[in-house]
């Protein structure tokens, strides 16, 4: 079955570090990019960025350049989202999908990420 | 920033026909997409390519565009099309998403 399966839900407090993953199967991972996007509580839906996990070629959506950082490790089909220092408003839902041209074809499940002192 | 919008929210009684609009000062020059988000659930692709619907999803969901506004268009609306609607597109190599429209049908 293709599928992105994502790392489960987090609680973390500010200032911490965090990496969520996602994993894909079912199709060559590494020929396709991977998007991150936002959903903060009650909110839309925000682009972070994309990262290809054939060489980890990385592009970040203007507002979180720096706040966060992609990687991935095609040997384990994974993808991950790692924050340095946490904040209070980095608590959100966060998915991965997979990119097929200009669409995104393929969601994780979200991981539930929750920062709070 | 390159901005999309679209209504808050939209109401259609079961039955009939739902139009959402996503609009954007250059979105005439930029392929949509359109993702279907029930409560609780990850987003789901509804229409690619302003108009082309992937497999698996009904044909009642239709896309257009005009200009710089995108339309997703829902004929025959049942109760489990009741979601958030997103639409999405490119520019300048970046991903933008509309604020999201949250159709009710009642």
């Amino acid at each position: 079955e293709v599928q992105l399966v994502q790392s489960g839900p987090e609680v973390r407090r500010p200032g911490e570090s965090l990496k969520i993953s996602c994993k894909g199967s079912g199709y060559n991972f590494d020929t396709y990019w991977i998007a991150w996007v936002r959903q903060m509580p009650g909110k839309g839906l925000e682009w972070m960025g994309v990262i290809f996990p054939g060489d980890s070629d990385s592009r970040y959506g203007p507002s979180l350049q720096g706040q966060v950082t992609f990687s991935a490790d095609k040997s384990i089909s994974t993808a991950y989202l790692h924050w340095s220092s946490l904040k209070t408003s980095d608590t959100a839902m966060y998915y991965c999908a997979r990119r097929d041209s200009q669409s995104l074809t393929l969601w994780g499940q979200g991981t539930l990420v929750t920062v709070s002192s | 920033s390159y901005e999309l919008t679209q209504p808050p929210s939209v109401s259609v009684s079961p039955g009939q026909a739902a139009s959402i609009t996503c609009s954007g000062n250059k979105l005439g020059n930029e392929n949509v997409c359109w993702y279907q988000q029930r409560p609780g659930q990850s987003p789901v692709l509804v229409i690619y390519q302003n108009n082309r619907r992937p497999s698996g999803i009904p044909e009642r969901f239709s896309g257009s565009r005009s200009g710089n506004t995108a339309t997703l268009t829902i004929s025959g609306t049942q109760a489990m099309d009741e979601a958030d609607y997103y639409c999405q597109a490119w520019h300048s190599s970046l991903a933008v998403f509309g604020g999201g429209t949250t159709l009710t049908v009642v």
